[in-house]
């Protein structure tokens, strides 16, 4: 069964470091998402993509977010200057038909 | 989009059938329910979806009622390895993005 693929598995980075979450969506599938999840809380949108441009955003995707699909099957997520507060689980996913499929998630670890 | 209301926990036996319940009152004519299925530091795998009425797969079951402000999702016989959170979601398919709630932690007992 296809699925959607990330690297790394976890990330640890110092404080204003830049980051690059990369995935693999499901090949075919043409929306693309990022989502991250806070330990202990739930999950939380932060944006979409589609025809290589964003669809939508939430409050949180704010200058310091910028996504990225540079070839036919890699989609990432950039953190410019990363802070404490992006530690987090973040997840990738993916929808051809009706579904959403979510990767196996990054943890960043920012110290 | 529809906010979504489950009960924060479950407790269950081994081989006991799980019903969780999704309140969605103001749910859109054209949202579909989705649920999920979270492990502890693994993304949420999607489980099963739904319009109305019933839908069944290899491993759950979703009932909509008619007024479809609720769902429920069956669990047949469920495992040691079902203990999970499970999330309920509503939303329009296409462009969707989904809002988690809290979901409902299960937790299944020897």
């Amino acid at each position: 069964e296809p699925e959607v693929t990330q690297t790394p598995s976890h990330q640890v980075t110092q404080m204003g470091q830049e980051v690059i979450l990369r995935c693999v969506p499901i090949s075919n599938h043409l929306y693309f998402y990022w989502y991250r999840q806070i330990l202990g809380q739930k999950v939380e949108f932060l944006v979409s993509f589609y025809n290589n441009e964003i669809s939508e955003k939430s409050e949180i995707f704010d200058d310091q977010f910028s996504v990225e699909r540079p070839d036919g099957s890699n989609f990432t997520l950039k953190i410019r200057s990363t802070k404490l507060e992006d530690s987090a689980m973040y997840f990738c996913a993916s929808k051809g038909g009706d579904t959403q499929y979510f990767g196996p998630g990054t943890r960043l670890t920012v110290l | 989009l529809a906010k979504t209301t489950q009960p924060i926990s479950m407790d269950s036996y081994e081989g006991q059938e799980v019903n969780i319940t999704c309140s969605h009152n103001n749910i859109a004519t054209n949202d579909y329910i989705t649920w999920y299925q979270q492990f502890p530091s693994q993304g949420p795998r999607f489980i099963i979806q739904g319009y109305k009425t019933k839908v069944t797969n290899e491993v759950a079951s979703l009932f909509i009622p008619a007024d479809r402000k609720s769902s429920t999702l069956s669990l047949p016989r469920v495992s040691l390895s079902d203990t999970a959170v499970y999330y309920c979601l509503v939303g329009v398919l296409l462009f969707n993005k989904f809002y988690f709630g809290s979901g409902t932690k299960l937790n299944v007992k020897p």
